[in-house]
Parts: structure tokens; sequence; C-alpha cells
């Protein structure tokens, strides 16, 4: 089954404890992108890939790291979780073939809590 | 100014009633246009593309404006599932960066 995975689904942390939420997909997708969604401001980019080892800011990438070492997997990294930080995010993935346009796949969603 | 603005609603039609939601976007060069749906605490679907020539999927019509740089779905004889927000996305011209409208949320009553 075509697929976007993300884990964890829940996660509650402290200020300052690095965390990793993971992204997968199993579509061969070149295209990857994280957002958060909060209430009221719908749903930002915070990065996303166009191809391995090629990475770029979206609208809200400060505090976030990303990696993209292969294809299917595009880890969202926060080295020191702040409360403004607790929100829902959203991993996605595109096809960037052909002419488009280019529909995105969403994960299930990580419900992040920073206390 | 927003660079994707919807009306956030809340619309609450009666079943079977006609409902038209409005989005514009700031940026000319913009190239691709989508709505998506959203449940609650759900992932968002890509409901249809947009095309320059307007479309239509059964109950659902998109249609596009350049020249207002405004984005439009028409929904026709509603369902109860059809209650959801749904969300303006439009592409940048280079197709990387992705701007989400904050969603209209639209509730379908008996």
């Amino acid at each position: 089954e075509a697929q976007v995975t993300q884990n964890p689904r829940y996660l509650i942390t402290v200020t300052g404890k690095k965390l990793t939420v993971t992204c997968s997909q199993n579509m061969n997708h070149e295209y990857m992108s994280w957002y958060r969604q909060d209430p009221g401001l719908g749903l930002r980019q915070i990065y996303y890939s166009m191809n391995v080892e090629v990475t770029d800011k979206g609208d809200v990438p400060e505090g976030y790291k990303v990696s993209r070492k292969e294809k299917r997997n595009f880890p969202l990294i926060l080295e020191s979780p702040s409360p403004n930080q607790t929100s829902l995010y959203f991993c996605a993935s595109s096809s960037r073939t052909g002419t488009g346009p280019y529909e995105q796949y969403f994960g299930p969603g990580t419900r992040l809590t920073v206390t | 100014r927003k660079e994707v603005e919807q009306d956030p609603g809340p619309f609450n039609v009666p079943e079977g009633a006609t409902v038209a939601f409005n989005c514009t976007y700031s940026n000319s060069a913009s190239q691709s246009f989508f709505w998506y749906r959203q449940d609650c605490r759900k992932e968002p679907k890509l409901l249809m593309s947009v095309y320059s020539s307007g479309n239509e999927d059964g109950r659902f019509t998109a249609q596009l404006n350049r020249a207002s740089q405004y984005i439009s779905l028409l929904i026709r004889d509603s369902k109860l599932s059809d209650s959801a927000t749904y969300l303006c996305v439009v592409n940048d011209s280079s197709a990387s960066k992705i701007i989400f409208g904050s969603g209209t949320r639209l509730s379908i009553r008996p």
C-alpha cells in the first residue's frame, strides 16, 4: 500500500530535550516536505527536499533541522524544543516526474507537546 | 497580507444545498493550484487540482481566475459527508514552495 508513515504519532516532551520525528514514504517520490499546523494559521511549510541531499527552508524553519540521506526518509529534528513548537506536524511526499500538477500525500500527523 | 487567503467560515448549510468557497493568492507567478480536504485531526487529502480551464469532478467544480488571482470551489447537492475543512493550496513558480490557506470549515446539517 502506498503510504507516508510518521513516528511517533504522539509525543510529550520537555523543553530542551532533543527529539526526532521520522518520516518515510514507499512511493519513490523525489519531493518531501514538513509542515506544522496551528489553529488559525493553517499548515505552514518548515522544510522541503527536492531530492536526496537537497533540502531548503520553507516559511518557518527556525528551531528545526532536516536531512535527506535516502530517498524514502526525511526526518525532522528539534535540537532544543521549546513550548512554541507545540503543534501538529505533517510530513508529505510528492512525485516530481512529468509536468505536474503534483499531488501531495500526507502522513497521519505527529502531535507534539513541549512543556 | 497573507500569501493565500480563505474565508475561515464556518459555513453551516443544509443537506442538498450548493456552497461555494473562494481563495485568493498574492503571487502572480504561482503555477499550480489545488483544493485539499481535511477531516478533524486527520491528514489533508487531495480533493482536486485546479486547471486554467476549470474542471469538474462529480458534484465538485473548481475554477481558476488568473487575472484576479483567485480560485473557487463549488459543491453541489451537498452531503453530510462533505463536512470538513477545505484547504486552498498554491505552488510557487518552481513548484517547490507550497503555500496553504488556513482553511474553510464546512458543516452540513441534516
